[in-house]
């Protein structure tokens, strides 16, 4: 099945602990972002890339980092130094070229103890 | 500062009336809208869109108006269901931004009512 699998769905982990959380996408699309949703929040961009090897901050960049060595794959990590790491974490991916929705996975939810 | 701004945190409906969600956005570069649903603890899912070179788009139940002077747009359900209740994400791009991006809105809690 075509899709955009995030991993793991849901992840305790103690404070100044660092986490990666993973999204695989087989749909072959060219762009992926990740978001963060908190309660009666919007989803905030942290990080988006357009292509391989190339990846730039979203409006809320501290504290994370992500790579961008493959096609298929975005992984993002939440660093010790994310201030308020627990949140709704969302991925999403995009065809390319002009405008379009974005597609999103499933999300992955980090509490922080 | 909020460019795309959902006044209305929650709304609740009859089954079988309209519902309508509002949008206001204050970047006027924002050429391309999209309406999303979100059921707690999934993803959002692509619901529909709009260009800013038309006022309107219709999508079965759904429709979206845009009133680019008055930098306002909203999505009618008609009729709501009961499987509408979710939450509603306006989201903006921007037109030669270099790179494409959504701004969302904080959301509107849809609720309809059996």
């Amino acid at each position: 099945d075509g899709g955009i699998t995030q991993s793991p769905k849901y992840l305790f982990r103690k404070e100044g602990q660092n986490v990666t959380l993973s999204c695989e996408q087989n749909l072959n699309h060219d762009a992926m972002y990740w978001y963060r949703q908190d309660p009666g929040q919007g989803l905030r961009l942290i990080y988006y890339s357009q292509i391989v090897n190339d990846f730039q901050k979203g409006d809320i960049a501290e504290g994370y980092s992500v790579s961008r060595e493959k096609k298929e794959s975005f992984p993002l990590t939440v660093t010790s130094a994310q201030k308020n790491p627990t949140a709704f974490y969302l991925c999403a991916t995009r065809l390319g070229g002009g405008t379009g929705e974005l597609f999103f996975g499933e999300g992955s939810r980090l509490t922080v103890l | 500062d909020q460019q795309v701004k959902q006044n209305s945190p929650s709304l609740s409906v009859q089954e079988g009336r309209i519902s309508i969600l509002n949008c206001d956005y204050t970047n006027s570069m924002f050429d391309y809208f999209l309406w999303y649903k979100k059921y707690p603890a999934e993803g959002p899912t692509f619901l529909i869109s709009i260009s800013s070179i038309k006022d309107k788009n219709e999508d079965g139940r759904f429709t979206v108006f845009l009133n680019k002077s008055a930098k306002h747009l909203s999505l009618h359900i008609v009729p709501s269901q009961p499987g509408d209740s979710a939450v509603y994400f306006c989201a903006a791009s921007e037109k030669g931004a270099g790179s494409y991006q959504l701004t969302f809105g904080k959301g509107t809690k849809l609720s309809v009512i059996p």
